[in-house]
């Protein structure tokens, strides 16, 4: 019964290098989310899966930035070549298949991932 | 496209009292309505959510929402706070009539709660 997981919890890194940041969401949810949360800027949508495939993607920023998820289960968000405007809280969250017009299922998130990029 | 605001940086209640939480939004068609709280060096925690039917929407915590559809309204609101409560609120929204593949929300830039003792 563990909710969503992160890791790391905290990831500090210099300009110019890649990162990956891992999502294990709650067992069973297909539908999985990366969000950004810079300060004072609230919660910014990068992208959505629904199983292994993405039909969201018009949040992530630039082409630094990818992500993969794979066996409806575990989700990496990939940032090459960091840039300090990338220091940021990045949030996962999973929920329950969205079945039909009004059965929008809340989303339930992880601790998040502070990225630092010096 | 759609969007939240929340128009409250910060709010300070004292304990005991009733604290609210402005949050207004804007849609194109109907709209799925949520707040969230989030707690230091936490995730997000689901409060409450409004998809249909009744206006008035209890939640966790003993917190509650009223969505108003003429005024585009979500307030949160507590009849009694504790300083418990002490954290960031996060309204968020989605177009009931989004384009098929997008579950996203849209959320608001958050409010800080501070109940003082």
């Amino acid at each position: 019964g563990a909710g969503v997981s992160q890791s790391p919890s905290n990831k500090v890194t210099e300009k110019g290098k890649d990162v990956e940041l891992r999502c294990d969401p709650i067992s069973g949810h297909t539908a999985l989310y990366w969000y950004r949360q810079s300060l004072g800027q609230g919660l910014e949508f990068l992208i959505y899966f629904q199983g292994n495939s993405a039909p969201d993607k018009s949040g992530l920023p630039s082409d630094r930035f990818s992500a993969e998820r794979t066996g409806g289960s575990v989700s990496t968000l990939t940032i090459q070549r960091t840039q300090q405007e990338d220091s940021a809280v990045y949030l996962c969250a999973s929920s329950l298949l969205h079945a039909g017009r009004d059965r929008y299922n809340e989303q339930f998130f992880g601790p998040g991932t502070r990225l630092t990029v010096l | 496209a759609q969007s939240v605001a929340q128009p409250e940086d910060q709010v300070n209640v004292a304990e005991g009292n009733p604290l609210t939480v402005k949050c207004t939004y804007s849609v194109s068609g109907n709209p799925y309505l949520f707040w969230y709280v989030q707690y230091p060096n936490r995730g997000l925690q689901f409060l409450l959510k409004y998809i249909t039917g009744d206006n008035l929407v209890k939640g966790s915590y003993g917190f509650e929402a009223e969505f108003n559809k003429s005024q585009t309204s979500f307030h949160l609101k507590k009849p009694s706070a504790l300083v418990s409560d002490s954290a960031l609120y996060f309204c968020a929204v989605r177009d009931r009539y989004s384009g098929a593949g997008s579950y996203q929300l849209t959320f608001g830039k958050g409010t800080k709660l501070s109940v003082i003792p």
